[in-house]
């Protein structure tokens, strides 16, 4: 079935850094991919999403690039904010079907500090 | 703001009270999902509502039982929980029809705790 593998973290980084979060994933056909955000005591907001092959998904400054060769949608931002902080979900569509069911990864707490 | 309203947002209950989740959109989307998210982890899919029928059930006790009495308003109903069941219960919508790229619109939850 389909699989999303994510860094775990937690990941801390003082406030202006570089961001990577990488995530890979195990699918079949042509599935989409996104970045849900978690902020404390909320429900997921979408972040960004890539539909194909080479489409990079932006967002707030974010961006992840749909990379089929390498089955990867790493997660960057060239200079983050202490109201970055959130947890990060990468997640997959099931590939092939018109049921839309969502398999994420587990998830990745990101702390910035000032 | 959300687009998806969920009440209450904390509920505490014993094991053998009764009571209900609602959900409400007003996006026009006609996929609505219930998830079970427990702390630290990714949500669970529970159950998804397609043009309000019940397309997918992901082996759920009996103990939840979903209702989807018009396009706009999503239901759980809950009966007999246990301690474990205790969790940050999530609904979503989705514009259909679809192939996987419409994007789920979480609500900020209700937080479930079965004492």
């Amino acid at each position: 079935g389909d699989s999303v593998t994510q860094m775990e973290g937690p990941v801390t980084l003082s406030e202006e850094a570089f961001l990577t979060i990488n995530c890979t994933y195990t699918a079949t056909g042509y599935p989409s991919l996104f970045w849900y955000v978690q902020y404390p005591g909320e429900g997921l907001q979408l972040l960004l999403k890539a539909t194909k092959a080479d489409d990079k998904g932006s967002n707030k400054g974010f961006e992840a690039t749909y990379r089929k060769e390498t089955t990867s949608f790493h997660l960057e931002k060239g200079s983050v904010q202490v109201s970055d902080s959130a947890v990060y979900f990468c997640a997959t569509t099931n590939s092939g079907g018109s049921n839309y069911k969502l398999t994420f990864g587990k998830g990745t707490l990101l702390t910035v500090n000032p | 703001d959300t687009e998806v309203t969920q009440t209450p947002k904390h509920l505490v209950m014993g094991m053998t009270n009764k009571k209900s989740l609602k959900c409400e959109q007003h996006m026009g989307h006609r996929a609505m999902y219930w998830y079970k998210q427990k702390a630290k982890k990714p949500p669970e899919l529970m159950f998804v509502y397609s043009y309000e029928k019940l397309s997918i059930n992901e082996s759920v006790p009996s103990r939840f039982s979903p209702e989807c009495p018009n396009s706009s308003l999503l239901n759980l109903h809950l009966h007999a929980l246990q301690p474990e069941d205790s969790a940050l219960y999530l609904c979503a919508s989705s514009r259909l029809p679809d192939r996987g790229n419409s994007p789920l619109h979480f609500g900020n939850g209700t937080r479930l705790t079965v004492t």
